[in-house]
């Protein structure tokens, strides 16, 4: 079985600077992915980064980078240069197969 | 391009009707299919998952089922809906092969009354 722990339940960013929303999984799957998602208040849940188990380099896409830690299993989300529409729920997955286990999520709120 | 449609978007029901809630995907064949529930504030529940027509996984005894009629849609449903019913339902794709980001649709608020 899989687990993700997001121990964040809320975070406060200045606009313009950078944060760091955490991450750290349990599982016995030697394959695996890691995910990031964005869910807006509109609701739906927008796909972010992804990062597979035996990619040795960090993924980036944009301002969006993924800390991974595979000893410490850890998947931290990197937000670079914050903007208003950042505020958002995001939630860390990880995945064996076809099954996606979501963590409980971490509310960020960019400060103007 | 591959799209997702769910619907309705919001959705009324009182404590013992039944449900249906549909959702299809366009510009891919064969793809893993996802039912998500979402309490208020908290992560996605994995309701039921499929990896073609036919085939339904049950991830969570209740009172809710699945079916996959067609190769791109996908239906919950209930006979009698309660009050735990109440959340935000979400559907998702993902490629049939690797490990592969899921994609959402929009979502439906259901509130039983």
């Amino acid at each position: 079985a899989q687990k993700i722990t997001q121990t964040q339940p809320g975070m406060f960013v200045q606009e313009k600077e950078a944060v760091t929303l955490d991450c750290t999984y349990d599982t016995s799957d030697q394959s695996y992915g890691l995910f990031w998602y964005k869910q807006p208040s509109s609701g739906e849940m927008i796909f972010l980064i992804y990062q597979g188990s035996y990619d040795e380099q960090n993924a980036t896409e944009g301002r969006y980078s993924l800390n991974f830690q595979k000893a410490r299993k850890s998947a931290n989300l990197v937000i670079s240069a914050s903007q208003l529409g950042d505020s958002a729920m995001y939630f860390c997955a990880i995945s064996a197969g076809n099954m996606l286990t979501f963590g409980g999520g971490t509310r960020l709120m960019v400060k103007p | 391009s591959q799209t997702i449609h769910q619907w309705p978007a919001t959705l009324v029901q009182p404590v013992g009707s039944p449900l249906s809630l549909e959702c299809t995907v366009e510009g891919t064949s064969n793809p893993n299919l996802y039912w998500y529930r979402q309490a208020a504030g908290r992560g996605l529940q994995l309701l039921f998952y499929s990896v073609g027509i036919g085939q339904i996984s049950s991830e969570v005894p209740q009172n809710l089922s699945a079916s996959r009629p067609q190769d791109r849609q996908f239906i919950l449903s209930s006979k009698k809906l309660l009050l735990s019913d109440s959340g935000f339902y979400l559907c998702a794709w993902s490629e049939g092969q690797g490990v592969e980001p899921q994609h959402f649709g929009d979502g439906t608020r259901l509130s039983i009354l």
